[in-house]
């Protein structure tokens, strides 16, 4: 049982290039999000999906586009990368939240990304 | 805007040492908190919590929630060197949004 799958794991961009992290989930999970940890800041949101076709923005978007054409799988957009999105990203899953007691959320094993 | 805030940032102790990890929420719509462990890869799920004053334990830790102060206390007793992390609190809402806390990173010498 995979669970959550990121790929790439590790990526160097140069500033200005563009690339997509895909995540993938064998869970038959509803929801997906994509958060980046920073030194010191925590796990933050950038965009979520509640389903099938739909996204929605979290709270740092800017500069990250995301699409769900399939429900297992979730991809992050970068298209003219920053040394400021340099970070950690992980990727998460959970089912619909009416569906289960408890809604904790599986984690991917996160892509760590430089842009230089 | 919600927030969540864990202290301390950073704690070492010493094994067999009992540690409580805090944290305080400010979320609209609040439905849980949860407790993550996070070693070097992906965050692990410890605890889910939505009543108040009910304790949920594993092991040699344990979690109760305060509604009426919006917190949340993490205990954990006699750590261990493998207790070693970064442990994440984080705040539901009716959504199934989570806001995260910057974590506690806890290390047990031996």
């Amino acid at each position: 049982n995979a669970g959550v799958t990121q790929t790439p794991k590790f990526r160097v961009l140069k500033t200005g290039q563009s690339m997509t992290l895909l995540c993938a989930q064998d869970m038959n999970h509803e929801y997906m999000y994509w958060y980046r940890q920073d030194p010191g800041m925590g796990l933050r949101l950038i965009h979520y999906s509640v389903g099938e076709g739909t996204t929605a923005k979290g709270e740092v978007p800017d500069g990250y586009n995301v699409s769900r054409l399939k429900k297992q799988n979730f991809l992050l957009g970068l298209e003219s990368a920053a040394p400021s999105q340099t970070s950690v990203y992980f990727c998460a899953s959970s089912p619909w939240m009416g569906s289960s007691p408890n809604y904790g959320y599986t984690f991917g094993s996160g892509t760590r990304l430089t842009v230089v | 805007e919600d927030k969540v805030v864990q202290s301390p940032l950073s704690l070492v102790v010493h094994e067999g040492d009992t540690v409580t990890l805090n944290c305080s929420y400010e979320v609209t719509n609040f439905r849980s908190l949860l407790w993550y462990k996070q070693e070097k890869k992906a965050p692990t799920f410890l605890f889910m919590l939505t009543s108040s004053g009910i304790e949920k334990k594993s092991g040699r830790l344990s979690s109760i929630l305060d509604k009426k102060e919006l917190s949340s206390i993490l205990n954990i007793t006699a750590t261990q060197t493998g207790d070693s992390a970064i442990y994440l609190c984080a705040g539901g809402n009716n959504n199934n949004d989570m806001r995260f806390g910057a974590g506690t990173r806890l290390t047990v010498k031996p």
